[in-house]
């Protein structure tokens, strides 16, 4: 148990579906992100959020869509993904941004059909 | 180009066995991590570094400036360490991020 919780762990959709994945953290921090592991890859940076405000999307297609109401809850907001779109997603915080410990949750398996 | 590059990919050991994972980054960085990963997905920060050595238990990592090097140590290895292992290298100052190596698959065999 990280202190930071995703769901659902884990997901089908249809190209055409929407649906969204949610990250909470109980740790106080105020830096969260999300990262995009595919098979055989590297985690990829996706957004990073610090103090509710979006401070990075690392040219992210708009089929997702991050949204952060406030510093303990994180969504990203899935809408006509693709098949490649189909990778583990994975929430982290931290502290702050800049080199603090960071705290992953167990990720969301998302497969595209 | 900021890089971190890990070794091996893939390492399969006897329970008992001293096991070392490395990792070789590029200039620049603040601070370096390593993570594990286990096959549900999750993943948990096990060491930050930026000189010296840390040690928690049976894992020990430690770190060399002047090479651009780090590696990961455990000793009396338990197929419980099974894992992914994962470098990760701090670039960037306060607005900076995370860059990830590949990450090693370790096995430990009873």
């Amino acid at each position: 148990e990280t202190g930071v919780t995703q769901t659902p762990r884990h997901l089908v959709m249809g190209m055409t579906n929407k649906k969204s994945l949610k990250c909470e953290q109980h740790l106080g921090h105020n830096a969260m992100y999300w990262y995009k592991q595919s098979a055989k890859k590297p985690l990829e940076l996706m957004f990073v959020y610090n103090f509710k405000e979006q401070t990075e999307n690392n040219s992210v297609p708009s089929r997702f869509s991050p949204e952060c109401p406030n510093s303990s809850h994180l969504f990203l907001h899935l809408h006509t993904l693709q098949p490649e779109d189909s990778a583990l997603y994975l929430c982290a915080s931290s502290q702050a941004r800049g080199g603090n410990t960071i705290y992953f949750g167990e990720g969301s398996w998302l497969t595209v059909v | 180009k900021n890089e971190v590059e890990q070794s091996p990919q893939n390492l399969t050991a006897q329970e008992g066995e001293f096991i070392t994972i490395n990792c070789s980054y590029s200039v620049g960085i603040s601070a370096l991590h390593w993570l594990q990963q286990h096959p549900g997905g999750g993943i948990v920060s096990l060491f930050m570094l930026s000189s010296g050595k840390k040690k928690h238990g049976r894992l020990i990592a430690t770190i060399n400036i002047q090479e651009k090097h780090s590696s990961l140590h455990i000793t009396a290895s338990h197929p419980r360490d099974s894992a992914v292992y994962i470098c990760a290298g701090f670039y960037g100052g306060s607005q900076g991020n995370l860059i990830f190596g590949k990450g090693t698959k370790l096995s430990v065999k009873p």
